[in-house]
């Protein structure tokens, strides 16, 4: 069964700090990866994917992320947090060898950048 | 803006009733996807439909169903309504034409409440 796992509930970082939000996932074939943003009453915002290739993905706002094969794992970092980077994030997944098209989202994490 | 509109933003209802919620996809986009997004139970994906056909089932609920027109605007009939069924329902679209790598454009959600 396919799952994602984002361990934090909460990421507390500095405007200016770089910041990571951790995702781990499961699936029986090769995985699509995907961040997402959500802002306060707002729908989902696409930040950026992983199909194949280079491991290190760079999406919107100057978000990029790291895919580790060995560690099944899609870290969402960025060099230097803004206040403005404060929203829901969440990973998704979809594997390659399932013909449904649907994501899979972990639980989010709640990122805080304080000024 | 996503391009992925969904009415109504709001709505409140009393158990046991029923409701219909509409999503228009982005110009050109054939896949139409329904999510449920609870406090409890996370992002879950519900259904999606390609040009009109059912092509995935997720958790959802018997007393739910979905369809999509030929026009590609898809709705989401929730039905004999229950508390547990308040939450956000978000619509997303995707082109899927190419592959399943395609990522996911999502509507802003309806909020739905039950009394």
């Amino acid at each position: 069964a396919q799952s994602v796992a984002q361990p934090e509930d909460q990421v507390n970082v500095a405007e200016g700090n770089p910041l990571t939000v951790k995702c781990t996932y499961s699936v029986s074939g090769n995985p699509y990866l995907f961040w997402y943003v959500q802002y306060p009453n707002r729908g989902l915002q696409f930040l950026l994917k992983y199909i194949t290739g280079d491991n290190l993905v760079k999406g919107s706002y100057g978000f990029e992320a790291e895919f580790n094969k060995s560690q099944t794992s899609f870290h969402l970092k960025k060099p230097s947090a803004l206040v403005s980077d404060s929203a829901l994030y969440f990973c998704a997944v979809r594997d390659r060898e399932d013909s449904s098209y649907k994501l899979i989202f972990g639980s989010g994490t709640r990122l805080l950048v304080r000024p | 803006d996503s391009g992925v509109t969904q009415t109504p933003k709001h709505l409140i209802t009393a158990t046991g009733q029923r409701v219909t919620l509409r999503c228009s996809p982005r110009s050109g986009d054939l896949s139409v996807y329904w999510y449920q997004q609870s406090l409890d139970q996370g992002l879950q994906f519900l259904i999606q439909y390609y040009n009109g056909e059912e092509r995935a089932k997720g958790n959802i609920l018997e007393r739910f169903s979905a369809q999509q027109f030929p026009d590609l605007h898809s709705e989401l009939n929730l039905s004999s309504l229950e508390l547990g069924d308040s939450a956000l329902y978000f619509c997303a679209s995707s082109f899927s034409g190419t592959g399943p790598y395609n990522e996911q454009f999502f509507g802003p959600g309806t909020r739905l409440t039950v009394l």
